[in-house]
């Protein structure tokens, strides 16, 4: 029982490049979220999917696009990445959206 | 709009002694009040949470305290232990909207000192 996993751990993007993340949960969840984690700012969610088949927006949407492949996978798309872009994202899921479990997080730096 | 906003930023206890990180939300439509500790390099980690149908929660060392008239909640933390360094989070959402969207204050970076 692995989770929440993510992939890539790191990565390192020029302006303009697109990129996607991937997160995978095995615990059954329905909810979904992505979150960004930027120094001194907490955590602001991106989008979340409530159950499969749904997406919606949460605080800061701009530059970002979501799929949720399957109850499993919720992937996030940067389609022409910039540098306020840089951050921590972090991948979550829940069962009913209170508790959620948050994966290890993807290091994104964009120069 | 910062919905949820808490302090101090930063915390330093010695060993033994009580941590306590304040929160003060503005939404009086939140009904779920957790907590989330974070280590360096990991992903944030549910540790205690909430409902507005209290006004304290215990588990373990930690202890929720909630306001609702004042709309503030806090994290004690009894014995700090220098295992409890770690950034401390508190969030607030509502579930009317089918799913909960947590608003997360910005953080707390705390240190226990042997």
């Amino acid at each position: 029982n692995a989770g929440v996993t993510q992939t890539p751990k790191f990565q390192v993007l020029k302006t303009g490049q697109s990129m996607t993340l991937q997160c995978a949960q095995d615990m059954n969840h329905n909810s979904m979220y992505w979150y960004r984690q930027d120094p001194g700012m907490g955590l602001r969610l991106i989008y979340y999917s409530a159950s499969e088949g749904t997406t919606d927006k949460g605080e800061v949407p701009n530059g970002y696009n979501v799929s949720r492949l399957n109850k499993r996978e919720f992937s996030l798309r940067l389609e022409s990445a910039a540098p306020s872009q840089t951050s921590v994202y972090f991948c979550a899921s829940s069962p009913q959206g209170d508790e959620q479990f948050f994966g290890p997080g993807t290091r994104l730096t964009v120069l | 709009q910062q919905q949820v906003k808490q302090s101090p930023q930063s915390l330093i206890v010695q060993k033994g002694g009580i941590s306590i990180i304040n929160c003060a939300y503005e939404n009086t439509a939140f009904d779920y009040f957790p907590w989330y500790q974070q280590f360096p390099g990991k992903g944030p980690a549910l540790l205690i949470a909430i409902r507005p149908d209290v006004s304290e929660k215990k588990e373990g060392r930690f202890t929720i305290s909630f306001n609702k008239s004042a709309k503030q909640f806090s994290l004690h933390i009894m014995d700090s232990q220098p295992g409890d360094s770690a950034t401390y989070f508190c969030a607030a959402a509502y579930s009317g909207a089918g799913s909960y969207q947590l608003t997360f204050g910005k953080g707390t970076k705390l240190s226990v000192i042997p």
